[in-house]
Parts: structure tokens; C-alpha cells; sequence
């Protein structure tokens, strides 16, 4: 039971545009969200997190926005570069435990 | 500081065989998390270690088990493999989550490939 879903497997966006990538989540207990971002041959590594006590988190170029009543967030990257081609996973937590439940990620190409 | 480090990186391995996967946290960090990541699956928890107890543990069978020792290094187990078990697996690191949630990021390894055959 997938409790965490990222229904696009993936995106391509010109250079310079914004990319901006969902995220849907079925367990209203989860009160913690993060996205990672991973490169071939590499592990996850940690992007920007939101905690449920906000609806915006800005880090830069990336911004996640968390809508709890419809159980969706997204990641915008603007501008948009050819070094954000990557597959991003977004990561759900209902505790204090380190139990996250991630997504099976959104594959991003950035076209130079 | 050095990441998270993970041994071996690749392993090919035969049905029936066990397994043990090695993974040193970053200096400091306390909580050691296992997942395993499969095309079309994305990464599925299979445990968390803290202070040397499991302390959250996801839907797998029996076969997989871990440990972790007093250093915080933790190993992952699978025993009497099977084909279905072939995955990148994946540790993560973390100070302690019990401090809140700005605690909580993880800090992934870049995993160990496992065929088994």
C-alpha cells in the first residue's frame, strides 16, 4: 500500500523554466515532509523539507508548497538548470521515529 | 566530515545464500535507518536502529534483520536470499529525532547493489 505517490515517473523541462513536482499522500497523521534528490550511482540526498505547521518552505531556487487538506505538496525549481536533471523523491514521516515513506520519485531532465 | 559509508557496494550472490551489508553513519549520528529501493517500488523502510535497539521496523519478512553496535555502525542481515531480494539497499543516518522534527534529516549512503542469481 503505496501511502506516499508521485504519479508522474517523469518530467522534462527547457532550461530557465520552472519545474514543479507533486506529490500526493494518503495518511493524515504524516506531519513531516522532505524531498530528496538522487543522481545515478549515488544515494538520496536531502533537498528541503516542510514540517505540517507551514504551507511554504523556500530554500533558493527550490520551494515546497503543502496543501494538508487536499494531502499534496510540491517541489518548484526555478529557474530550472541542467544540473537539477535527477530523479526526485519526495518523503513522508508521521513521527518522531526515522520511518519515512517515500514516493517512487519523478525522474526530472532539464533541456539545456 | 565523512558521509555515510556503505560496504560492499555491489554483491552478486545465489539463491538460498545469506547476506550481510555494512553501513557507517556519520560521526555523531545515533540513528541508523535500512531501505530498500526497486524499480517501481522507490525506497521502502525496513528498519530504524537507535542506541543500538530497533526502534521502528517496516513490512518485511523475517529474513531481513539488522543490528547495530555500540559505535553506531549497524549491518543489515538477509538470509536464505531469494530473486525478489535483488535491490539497492540503502542506509541513512541521523542525529536523533527525538529532539523534534529540525533533527530529522536523513543523510543516505550510496548503497549496495545485490543481485541475487
Amino acid at each position: 500500500d503505496q501511502q506516499v505517490k508521485q504519479n508522474s515517473p517523469s518530467l522534462s523541462v527547457q532550461e530557465g523554466r520552472i519545474s514543479i513536482l507533486n506529490c500526493d499522500y494518503t495518511n493524515s497523521m504524516f506531519d513531516y515532509f522532505l524531498w530528496y534528490k538522487k543522481y545515478p550511482a549515488e544515494g538520496p540526498t536531502f533537498l528541503i523539507s516542510i514540517s505540517s505547521i507551514k504551507d511554504k518552505n523556500e530554500d533558493g531556487r527550490f520551494t515546497v508548497f503543502l496543501n494538508k487538506s487536499a494531502k499534496h505538496l510540491s517541489l518548484h525549481i526555478v529557474p530550472s538548470q541542467p544540473g537539477d536533471s535527477a530523479v526526485y523523491f519526495c518523503a513522508a514521516s508521521a513521527d518522531t521515529g526515522n520511518q519515512f515513506y517515500f514516493g517512487t520519485g519523478t525522474s526530472l531532465t532539464v533541456i539545456p | 566530515k565523512a558521509g555515510v559509508t556503505q560496504t560492499p557496494r555491489y554483491l552478486i550472490k545465489t539463491r538460498g545464500q545469506q547476506v550481510t551489508l555494512s553501513c557507517s553513519p556519520i560521526s555523531g549520528h545515533r540513528s541508523v535507518s535500512w531501505y530498500q529501493q526497486t524499480p517501481g517500488q522507490g525506497l521502502q523502510f525496513l528498519f530504524e536502529y537507535f542506541s543500538e535497539t530497533q526502534r521502528n521496523k517496516g513490512n518485511f519478512p523475517g529474513r531481513f534483520s539488522g543490528r547495530q553496535f555500540s559505535n553506531s555502525r549497524s549491518e543489515m542481515n538477509v538470509s536464505t536470499l531469494e530473486l525478489g531480494d535483488s535491490a539497492l539497499y540503502l542506509c541513512a543516518s541521523s542525529l536523533d529525532l527525538s529532539t523534534g522534527w529540525m533533527n530529522t534529516e536523513a543523510f543516505f549512503g550510496q548503497g549496495t547493489r545485490l543481485t541475487v542469481v
